[in-house]
Order: structure tokens, then sequence, then C-alpha cells
């Protein structure tokens, strides 16, 4: 079946623009994680929904960044006013639901490039 | 001090090496331990994981975890080109929220 994908693979801001990405998870997955990944280094959690309910955003940098899931199923993560350190790679992952710790479906990816 | 450290390497082994893979970490509530295998510009692909203390394989792939050292491990057998990438690292207390805490990844050179 199809797996987690996100839009667009790769973006260029400018410094000061908003940008959004997408992340559509895999089918009838109720939980959704987004992480940020500096380049050569391991990802960061960001924020966490269940369903259309974020129940974690303890990791988001600043209220630059936004996100939401409005009917349980595709999440946008929004940065506003983009900066030079908000360049990196933002991945979203997928799980079946709060039970099953392992498993967490990565997406390929949103490059974002602030220049 | 990060929670999750890793050695970034390089590492660059001959084909048909045995490969050993560690990351140790701080926070004792952790009781998920997993291995994600990443190519370039790919996300992260899970190879294994392990709850708890103890050993775990699959295939070429043996995981370990000594909690009472805070000391995890990935043994890959038998390397092949193929397994050249980038090894995460991640770590889960399991609680409600279940996100992963990553190291920061040991680059893998598999020469033929």
């Amino acid at each position: 079946g199809a797996g987690v994908s996100q839009s667009p693979r790769y973006k260029v801001a400018k410094r000061g623009q908003d940008v959004a990405l997408r992340c559509d998870p895999i089918s009838g997955h109720v939980s959704l994680f987004w992480y940020q990944q500096a380049l050569g280094q391991g990802p960061e959690f960001l924020t966490y929904f269940q369903n259309e309910a974020q129940l974690d955003k303890s990791g988001l940098p600043s209220d630059r960044f936004f996100a939401e899931r409005p009917e349980g199923s595709v999440s946008t993560l929004k940065i506003q006013r983009t900066q030079q350190e908000d360049s990196a790679v933002y991945l979203c992952a997928s799980s079946p639901g709060p039970g099953v710790v392992y498993e967490q479906y990565f997406g390929p990816g949103t490059r974002l490039t602030v220049t | 001090q990060k929670e999750v450290e890793q050695d970034p390497g390089p590492l660059s082994v001959p084909e048909g090496a045995i490969v050993s893979l560690n990351c140790t970490y701080s926070n004792s509530a952790f009781q998920y331990f997993m291995w994600y295998r990443q190519y370039s510009r790919k996300g992260p692909e899970l190879l294994m994981y392990t709850y708890s203390s103890g050993n775990k394989e699959d295939g070429r792939f043996t995981a370990q975890v000594d909690k009472s050292s805070k000391y995890i491990s990935l043994f890959i057998r038998d390397s092949q080109p193929s397994d050249s990438a980038t090894y995460l690292c991640a770590m889960s207390a399991g609680n409600a929220g279940n996100m992963l805490t990553f190291g920061g990844g040991t680059r893998l050179m598999v020469k033929p």
C-alpha cells in the first residue's frame, strides 16, 4: 500500500516568507508526528497529533511554527517569517495508534532551504 | 549533552565484514529501542526494535540492549555495499505521545 507522502519534496524560501509543508499519512493511521532533521544530525521531535488533536507541541522551536490536522488525516506544518536557521529536512511519520511505539513510518521529507 | 549519543563516523568497512554500531543514552525512562536506516535523501526506515533489555536477531542484523549500562548496539553480519547508509538509533519511554529521541546517526560505507 501507499506509504507516507510529503509535498513539496524541496522548497526554497527567501528569509521572511511563510511556507506550508504537507503530510499525507498512511490511511487509517491515528498518530502523526513531525520531526526536524538538520544536516548531519538525527531527527528531532516537533509535534504530535492523535487524530485531529495536537497532544504535544513541546518540540516546536518558536511561535513561528504552527501545525494542524483538522480532519485527522492530512497535516500541514506552517512556518511563518522563515529564518536561515529553519533550513532543514522536515519529516512526517505516522503510526497506527498510540500503543504502538515502534511502528512509526516516515515519509521522504521536505527539504527546506531559506536564503 | 544530548540524551542519546552516537558516533557520527564515517565507518568504512570491506564487504563481508561484521559491523558494530552503538549508542549510549542518559534517560533511564527509555523502554523501547529502535534502529533506523536512512539512505541519502530518503526518510528513515525501521530496521529493528527491542523492548527493554536483551537481544533480538533478524537475518543479518542483531540488536542488543544493556539498560544497566545505558548502551545499545546493532551488529550487521556479512555486510553488503547495499548496507551503505546512515544508521540512526532511536528511543522512547513509551508514554502516550511515543515520541522518538534519535541519536545523531552513524554513516556506514561498505566497500566492494
